[in-house]
């Protein structure tokens, strides 16, 4: 089975702190994702990483970086926590294969909160 | 235009029924089609995926994809309450690209 574990599931910062989100897949995928999710909004892709140490910016990547040392890891960072970056943080990766990529796995994900 | 456009419901079937569920998109090119199933809470969990045209079946689950109307559906035959959820539509884009487009996703309450 796919495993893709993420650091927390809930998590309440406050505004301009720091903010570390891991997501790490025992899968040997070579893509990985970040997505959050907003009510009414669907899933908005900022970040995706197709190998270590590379990242594509996603729709919306503002206020975010993101960090992939190794292949399993992949970190998101807010560098100053915002209120509007309270939502839920999906983490997923994909294996790639003869140019087709297959399916997306999600993590749990983690609910921030940002008071 | 959405670039993945779902009825975003709900959808209400009695349980035992047929749901069907549907998903349009816009861009001719895209080649792989996915759907998945969110509980209230919780991540988007993968049900199928189908890459050509026809109908792939995985248990009580039918994916239908027709390319030319950029059409992809979901059946769920003898729907049950533990199917009530919000499922989302996924297309990925031609060979070489790596985004994934999500729909809003449709709720489906299947009523006992």
């Amino acid at each position: 089975d796919v495993k893709v574990t993420q650091s927390s599931r809930y998590l309440v910062k406050r505004t301009g702190e720091k903010v570390f989100l891991e997501c790490v897949q025992d899968m040997d995928h070579e893509n990985m994702f970040w997505y959050r999710q907003d009510p009414g909004l669907g899933l908005r892709l900022i970040y995706f990483s197709y190998d270590v140490k590379m990242k594509e910016k996603g729709d919306i990547p503002e206020g975010y970086s993101v960090s992939r040392e190794k292949k399993e890891r992949f970190s998101l960072i807010l560098e100053s926590a915002s209120t509007n970056q309270t939502s839920m943080y999906l983490c997923a990766s994909s294996p790639i294969g003869q140019g087709i990529t297959y399916e997306q796995y999600f993590g749990p994900g983690t609910r921030l909160t940002v008071t | 235009q959405k670039e993945v456009e779902q009825n975003s419901g709900p959808l209400s079937v009695p349980e035992g029924a047929i749901a069907s569920l549907n998903c349009t998109y816009s861009d001719r090119g895209s080649q792989s089609f996915f759907w998945y199933r969110q509980y209230s809470g919780k991540s988007p969990e993968l049900i199928m995926s189908i890459y050509s045209n026809g109908d792939k079946e995985d248990g009580r689950f039918t994916a239908q994809l027709n390319k030319a109307s950029q059409y992809v559906s979901l059946l769920i035959r003898d729907s049950q309450p533990s199917d009530s959820a919000t499922y989302l539509c996924a297309v990925r884009g031609p060979a070489g690209t790596y985004k994934y487009i999500f729909g809003t996703g449709t709720r489906l309450k299947v009523l006992a």
